[in-house]
């Protein structure tokens, strides 16, 4: 069964490091999500992305952050700048675009990322 | 805006017993989706349920069921036979075509046994 892959699982960096977080989205899905959970909170969404841009992002989606699709199957978040509230775990999701299938979002199973 | 309410932080279930965690939502949308999303503590998120707006009848899927209320905005899951590995955090979550997933607070569910 196709899935979202992401890597790294865990990722721990220093304060004021980048930090760039990878995501292989299913092969025929055209829409791509970032999302973000800290510790025992809920799950916020950060931006989206469809057709080679960006087409909705959050407040908390802020300069310090980008997104990008380098190369036709990967799709990275980068944090500039990490800060200490930037720990969390990030999740990617895809979905595809037939109106008929596309009712869900299929998750990675997260990059734990821990700023120190 | 789209909003997710769930109101109970935790809940407890005997093992084999039937819980309900509820749900609503606050849409000016006709057309949407809603989701159960079971959080375990790996942390992955994993899809129980889900729920077309304009079918009326209730998803279901093995022991998990929905009880949707359209006029209502209200998306109840229902678990019978609950068991161990339900254990988990659930997240009601809300979606229009292509667009984002919104998420509501989560619902600890503990099984006892």
């Amino acid at each position: 069964e196709p899935e979202v892959t992401q890597t790294p699982s865990h990722q721990v960096t220093q304060m004021g490091q980048e930090v760039i977080l990878r995501c292989v989205p299913i092969s025929n899905h055209l829409y791509f999500y970032w999302y973000r959970q800290i510790l025992g909170q809920k799950v916020e969404f950060l931006v989206s992305f469809y057709n080679n841009e960006i087409s909705e992002k959050s407040e908390i989606f802020d300069d310090q952050f980008s997104v990008e699709r380098p190369d036709g199957s990967n799709f990275t978040l980068k944090i500039r700048s990490t800060k200490l509230e930037d720990s969390a775990m990030y999740f990617c999701a895809s979905s595809d675009f037939d109106r008929q299938t596309n009712t869900e979002a299929f998750f990675g199973q997260g990059t734990r990322l821990t700023v120190v | 805006a789209q909003t997710v309410t769930q109101s109970q932080p935790e809940m407890s279930v005997q093992e084999a017993e039937t819980v309900t965690l509820s749900c609503t939502y606050d849409t000016s949308e006709s057309d949407y989706y809603l989701f159960w999303y079971k959080q375990p503590p790996s942390r992955q998120m994993i899809l129980v349920i889900r729920q077309e707006a304009y079918k009326q009848q209730n998803a279901t899927e093995n022991r998990f069921s929905v009880n949707f209320q359209k006029a209502a905005k209200s998306f109840s899951l229902k678990i019978s036979d609950s068991q161990l590995g339900d254990a988990a955090m659930y997240f009601c979550a809300y979606r229009v075509y292509g667009n984002k997933l919104v998420f509501g607070a989560g619902t600890i569910l503990r099984v006892k046994s």
